[in-house]
């Protein structure tokens, strides 16, 4: 069965880089895409970018100067670098499969000094 | 950028009602909607995916439907377990995007 799951540290200094790493089991990279979510505590959700079967990926305009994803498909990990972090991006941050089907189960980021 | 927007905002309700939330998209998404529900501390579940194709394992008082942009969900006889945060994704083209969220409640 598909199972994702976000690990990383809980707390980033501010201005420091946020690196999370999605370990996936149950389906293929090279055949699925897997994106990341994140939602700040109390609010919506919002889709940060992600990478196809292929390799490419995508980005949110808001984010695409500090953001990277990638993967080892050898190790089913998709890998999320995100640098300059600033308070607003505390949040918990999700990776989904499979047209957003399957999430894992979310991991708190606390951006704070 | 594509809009979702997503009303109500909040909603609360009797058991047995029936309750609709829509998103309205700023431009043609065709069927590229999908719904999601949220408990607290959850990550979303998927409910409907291609604007109307239920998910496995979800109940099939959950339904939705697509009139031009606007897109509804909607749930037949509200449960005891339905409460939580509804919300709407267009995955037609990135950005991809989701509606702000409705808050259901038992009332």
């Amino acid at each position: 069965q598909v199972q994702l799951k976000e690990s990383g540290p809980g707390l980033v200094q501010p201005s420091q880089t946020l690196s999370l790493t999605c370990t996936v089991s149950g389906f293929s990279l090279t055949s699925n895409s897997v994106h990341w979510v994140r939602q700040p505590p109390g609010k919506g959700l919002e889709w940060m970018g992600g990478i196809w079967g292929d390799g490419s990926t995508d980005y949110n305009s808001a984010l695409k100067s500090r953001l990277s994803i990638s993967r080892d498909t050898s190790k089913s990990q998709v890998f999320l670098k995100m640098n300059s972090l600033q308070t607003d991006d505390t949040a918990i941050y999700f990776c989904t499969s499979d047209w957003f089907a399957y999430w894992g189960q979310g991991t708190l980021v606390t951006v704070s000094s | 950028d594509i809009q979702m927007t997503q009303s109500p905002a909040s909603l609360s309700a009797s058991l047995e009602e029936i309750v609709t939330i829509t998103c309205q998209a700023s431009q043609d998404i065709g069927n590229w909607l999908a719904w999601y529900q949220q408990k607290p501390g959850k990550s979303p579940q998927l409910l409907i995916y291609g604007a109307t194709s239920l998910a496995d394992g979800v109940p099939s008082r959950f339904s939705g439907s697509r009139s031009g942009t606007q897109y509804s969900l909607k749930i037949s006889r509200l449960q005891v377990e339905d409460p939580g945060i509804y919300y709407c994704l267009q995955g037609y083209s990135a950005p991809y995007t989701f509606g702000a969220g409705t808050k259901l409640e038992l009332k």
